[in-house]
């Protein structure tokens, strides 16, 4: 069975204090693992998406690895407006024409200014 | 904005009643998922349609059902609702691997 857990469960950061939310996972051949931003009572917020070991993806302060055990998002010089539930998810390759999404419990970020 | 919606955005409903929740995907995507998500459980798959076809079934209870009509809208029917049915209830739609999920459906049962 897929698994994925993410830590910490929350993170409290000062404004400008870089920081790295980890992601690792279990899954019977990966075809991709996704990052998502989630607010409160919102949907989540498509960010990155990862397919093989080495890869790295970056989008304004975010930046996204990826291993073969593990993931991690890396934000520098966070602001008050990155503060978000950070959920990772893998998608396996072995499902087939499943593309379902198992998602970890999530990070939850503050960031205080 | 992700182009997904969803309706209603708040349901309050009895144990034991009916409800059906709506979502449109993405122009152009063929595939649509359901997720609950509850606090103690994260966010948890449901099930997959594609072009109008059930694909796959995750943690779907038998009292729960879906379909995906032909201009691709889904629909997600909760039946004989129980307290712990009451989660946030989000559709994602996709064409290839990435998903794109709605605002989402806040059940209450009460």
């Amino acid at each position: 069975e897929d698994q994925v857990t993410q830590s910490p469960e929350a993170l409290r950061l000062q404004e400008g204090e870089s920081s790295s939310l980890n992601c690792s996972y279990t899954v019977s051949g990966l075809r991709g693992l996704f990052w998502y931003r989630q607010d409160p009572g919102k949907g989540p917020e498509f960010l990155f998406t990862l397919y093989s070991a080495g890869e790295e993806k970056e989008k304004e302060r975010l930046k996204a690895t990826l291993t073969k055990k593990e993931s991690f998002l890396h934000i520098t010089a966070p602001k008050p407006e990155d503060s978000a539930t950070y959920l990772c998810a893998v998608q396996a390759r072995s499902g087939g024409s499943n593309y379902k999404l198992t998602f970890g419990k999530g990070t939850l970020l503050t960031v205080n200014p | 904005d992700s182009g997904v919606t969803q309706t209603p955005k708040h349901l309050i409903t009895a144990t034991g009643q009916r409800v059906t929740l709506r979502c449109s995907p993405r122009s152009g995507d063929l595939s649509v998922y359901w997720y609950q998500q509850s606090l103690d459980q994260g966010l948890q798959f449901l099930i997959q349609y594609y072009n109008g076809e059930e694909r796959a079934k995750g943690n779907i209870l038998e009292r729960f059902s879906a379909q995906q009509f032909p201009d691709l809208h889904s629909e997600l029917n909760l039946s004989s609702l129980e307290l712990g049915d009451s989660a946030l209830y989000f559709c994602a739609s996709s064409v290839d691997t990435e998903q794109f999920f709605g605002p989402g459906t806040r059940l209450t049962v009460l």
